[in-house]
């Protein structure tokens, strides 16, 4: 089963703007993950924030977790073309239990 | 230090033909996992192994996947026979902790057409 639910589906934007996601998820967690896939490819680890984080900056990646509403947002700032690719969040409920990913978002940056 | 490798890449079958798919994770990480990937979805969980046993193979459909880890090492996944609903990407993981989180490694995964 899936835990995650992105939005939007899909997003198409200008280089330079930003680009946000959110994710929302059902139960407890341990962890919110969230990775970027380009087409036909594996899964890339972006950034991560516990459970008891509520904000996580990783370069042009920024990440806000809430709790109390069991969802998450990726902001991709100045976006750039290379930034084509879909995205996904995936949550870890315990140390032992494998992640659990959404249906993912496709970002399209137009150059 | 070396990714995820799988194989093979690409591969195209009949329908109710047989297909196996081969993993072999980062050195030294214990725990590994296959996930499906339906073309428009998220990664779905099949089976999670710790070494050499199962941990979690509650969604893997046993009466035509089976998967195993014999040296606690490398890993394959095998489907027979196989059906159209089965076309997807599938992906092998590993993981490991590292300063109190699990941290994960994906291959680039198999893409398997069933016509």
């Amino acid at each position: 089963s899936q835990q995650g639910e992105e939005d939007p589906q899909a997003l198409s934007i200008q280089e330079g703007e930003n680009a946000t996601m959110n994710c929302s998820y059902k139960t407890s967690i341990n962890n919110l993950q969230w990775y970027r896939q380009n087409s036909g490819r594996g899964l890339v680890h972006l950034i991560l924030i516990r459970s008891n984080e509520r904000e996580k900056h990783s370069g042009r990646l920024r990440v806000t977790l809430d709790t109390s509403k069991k969802s998450s947002s990726l902001l991709i700032t100045a976006s750039r073309a290379a930034d084509t690719a879909s995205y996904f969040c995936a949550t870890e409920n315990s140390g032992n239990t494998p992640l659990v990913f959404g249906k993912g978002t496709r970002l399209s940056v137009i150059a | 230090e070396a990714g995820v490798a799988q194989s093979p890449r690409y591969k195209i079958i009949e329908k109710r033909q047989s297909v196996a798919f081969w993993c072999n994770p980062i050195s030294g990480h214990a725990t590994l996992y296959w996930y499906q990937q339906i073309l428009g979805q998220g990664p779905k969980l099949l089976i999670q192994f710790q070494n050499n046993g199962v941990v979690d193979d509650s969604q893997l459909p046993k009466d035509r996947f089976s998967a195993e880890r014999l040296k606690g090492v490398d890993s394959t996944l095998k489907i027979q026979p196989a059906k159209l609903e089965d076309s997807a990407v599938y992906l092998c993981a590993s993981s490991q902790w590292l300063a109190g989180v699990r941290g994960y490694t994906f291959g680039s995964g198999t893409r398997l057409t069933v016509v």
